[in-house]
């Protein structure tokens, strides 16, 4: 089973609306990390975001928020006031293990972004 | 504050060949992570290394090696190189190997097998 799924390969918005790029997780393990990635063309892999499985409130960093919920799995992604340069591939990812471990982080497929005017 | 840092930008070599690629950690990151990306895919996991010691590997065969010096940067070194070793090669680095731990990556080499 997938670990990590983004079921939307591809998503368009207009410039200054808002947009929610989909990821649903599968794990057992009580305690774990979600992170959200943008990819530029350039080959980057840039932090914007990051929830943990104990977290009681939603993380914001800007104009970015996550939409966690936890009995369903999902940790959506909201971009608002979306600019040209939110133009990107978008990734969803996961870290699982305890403390004092390693603990890779785990992939989705992506989801391409393009802001238009 | 330095970000995390990769060498060389891109990289072409033959089938059979051995490539050695380069990451310097950001400062006061004592881990390091490798991963690969192949074309169109998220990011695979390769190894993990801790204070200098591998302490996680994904599901790569043993051509596939790496160090981290006392300094944290690392290395990562391909043996007896495949087509299909034609990829990204992120590294990222982070505070510590736990799973809040944000892992910071670099622009990445991409590696061209012929």
């Amino acid at each position: 089973a997938q670990k990590i799924t983004q079921t939307q390969p591809g998503m368009f918005v207009q410039e200054k609306e808002a947009v929610t790029l989909d990821c649903t997780y599968d794990t057992s393990d009580p305690s774990y990390g979600l992170f959200w990635y943008k990819q530029p063309s350039s080959g980057e892999m840039i932090f914007l975001i990051y929830q943990g499985s104990y977290d009681q409130q939603n993380a914001t960093e800007g104009r970015y928020s996550l939409n966690f919920q936890k009995a369903r799995k999902s940790a959506n992604l909201v971009i608002s006031a979306s600019q040209l340069g939110d133009s990107a591939m978008y990734f969803c990812a996961m870290r699982e293990g305890n403390t004092g471990t390693a603990s890779k982080l785990t992939f989705g497929t992506g989801t391409r972004l393009q802001v238009t005017l | 504050e330095t970000g995390v840092t990769q060498s060389p930008t891109h990289l072409i070599k033959t089938r059979g060949q051995q490539v050695t690629l380069r990451c310097s950690s950001q400062s006061g990151h004592n881990t390091v992570s490798w991963y690969q990306q192949a074309l169109g895919q998220g990011p695979q996991f390769i190894f993990q290394y801790y204070r200098e010691e591998e302490n996680g590997r994904g599901n790569f065969p043993p051509r596939f090696s790496g160090l981290q010096f006392p300094n944290y940067s690392s290395e990562l070194n391909v043996n007896a190189l495949e087509l299909d070793d034609s990829a990204l090669y992120l590294c990222a680095s982070s505070w510590g190997q736990g799973r809040t731990d944000t892992q910071y990556f670099g622009p990445g080499t991409r590696l061209t097998v012929l």
